[in-house]
């Protein structure tokens, strides 16, 4: 059974502290992704990476930094967490390529909040 | 930044009747077309990708149209259960490999 994990379902932070959200798939996929889900709002991309040690920038990466050392593994960091960053957090990770498919596969989120 | 609209943002519907839901997108450098639904609790689960214009797919009782000239997709679901009960998400292939997700559609199936 192909899965996503993320390794933090609920976190508590304080304003100012510095938060790592890892992912980790067990697929052998290239592509790998974190959105953030505010309501209202759908999914929005913060980052994602192609393969190890690329990362690009998504719709609103501000405020927020990447690492991919690893295939498996696509760390999410918040360098000094703002309120503003309370969300749910979701890595997914895909095939490569223009495909026909590309459908995502999810993590079950990790729900932050940012005191 | 492309925008994906859903309507309604959420419904409720009493269980046995059948319910649809829209997706708009731009048609302009359309790729493919995505739904997820996502339960509370859960992960997001592809239901359908969809890439040709008239394409209609069919899961159970849960189906879903696409229409890529004017940029619009329905999804339905037939004779509603309570498991029907989440959020359903699309998403829009543009260039690359960046899905852009509409805000969803909440639904809620009454017994």
């Amino acid at each position: 059974d192909v899965k996503v994990t993320q390794s933090s379902r609920y976190l508590v932070k304080r304003t100012g502290e510095k938060v790592f959200l890892e992912c980790v798939q067990d697929m052998d996929h290239e592509n790998m992704f974190w959105y953030r889900q505010d309501p209202g709002l759908g999914l929005r991309l913060i980052y994602f990476s192609y393969d190890v040690k690329m990362k690009e920038k998504g719709d609103i990466p501000e405020g927020y930094s990447v690492s991919r050392e690893k295939k498996e593994r696509f760390s999410l960091i918040l360098e000094s967490a703002s309120t503003n960053q309370t969300s749910m957090y979701l890595c997914a990770s895909s095939l490569p390529g223009q495909g026909a498919t590309g459908e995502l596969f999810f993590g079950e989120g990790s729900r932050l909040t940012v005191l | 930044i492309l925008n994906v609209e859903q309507s309604p943002q959420s419904l409720h519907v009493q269980e046995g009747d059948s319910t649809n839901f829209t997706c708009s997108f731009p048609s302009s450098n359309f790729y493919a077309l995505h739904w997820y639904r996502w339960e509370t609790a859960k992960s997001p689960e592809a239901l359908f990708v969809m890439t040709l214009n008239g394409d209609e797919k069919k899961k159970g009782r849960i189906s879903a149209t696409l229409n890529t000239k004017e940029g619009y997709s329905y999804l339905y679901i037939k004779g509603s259960q309570p498991e029907d009960s989440a959020t359903y998400l699309c998403a829009l292939k543009a260039a690359g490999n960046k899905l852009t997700f509409g805000g969803g559609t909440r639904v809620l199936v009454k017994p």
